[in-house]
């Protein structure tokens, strides 16, 4: 199972939208629901802000919206605010009780 | 409030085998999957396995030649042993708690995260 691959990086100015995808294949992304997102800080845990594709973890703001299509995932973030400026990575189950992750996308507020 | 803490070495030699101990709080280790994630140095999340209470077990293929993940229901403790260390193995190791779906109770996505323990491999 390969990584899923995600941009090194993506900006936007704060209001702005951004879009972070994540593509899988048909065994993993395009086959089940199990995508989740996370955000971490540096030298922070990550933090479960998506899961279940498209399900905001309890305190996440609705700015954050989660979503699929066949084998690429993407979490958008709308209204884009300078404490969203972290690292994003998706995961997603890949069958066999396989877990994998996403090389990880790096939001700058500019 | 469920909480994990990792403990164990910060500096192992190389070729020794890594040992480290998550130990949860706010919730019973017989429900659930248990797993271990690392981060090595500005890189990105790497799986490495998932325990259930049962001892059912999946390692991630590039590691389980190398990996053993262990759970200990009775101290609500689960532990992972990494062998034939290298400097890539160098990272901060967390350990999580994993949602499963399904009847066949299939890994979904990872709730709480210990705050991780950083591990360097050198001589």
């Amino acid at each position: 199972q390969s990584a899923l691959t995600q941009p090194r990086s993506v900006s936007g100015s704060p209001g702005q939208s951004v879009t972070i995808s994540c593509t899988g294949t048909s065994g993993d992304v395009g086959a089940y629901n199990s995508v989740s997102w996370y955000q971490q800080y540096p030298g922070k845990a990550p933090k479960l802000i998506i899961y279940d594709v498209a399900l905001r973890t309890s305190g996440v703001p609705d700015r954050f919206s989660g979503s699929k299509s066949d084998n690429t995932a993407s979490l958008t973030i709308s209204g884009l605010q300078s404490e969203d400026e972290a690292d994003y990575y998706c995961c997603s189950y890949a069958g066999s009780y396989i877990v994998v992750f996403g090389g990880g996308t790096k939001v700058t507020v500019l | 409030q469920v909480q994990l803490q990792e403990s164990g070495p910060g500096l192992v030699k190389p070729s020794e085998t890594l040992p480290l101990m998550c130990t949860v709080s706010g919730d019973s280790i017989r429900v659930y999957y248990w797993g271990w994630i690392r981060q090595s140095p500005g890189k990105g999340l790497e799986w490495i396995g998932n325990i259930y209470h049962n001892g059912n077990i999946k390692y991630s293929p590039s590691l389980q030649s190398r990996v053993t993940i262990l759970v200990d229901p009775s101290k609500n403790q689960f532990s992972l042993r990494l062998t034939s260390v290298t400097a890539a193995d160098t990272a901060v190791y967390y350990c999580a708690r994993c949602h499963y779906f399904g009847q066949r109770l299939e890994p979904d996505y990872f709730d709480y995260w210990g705050q991780g323990i950083m591990v360097t491999v050198s001589s």
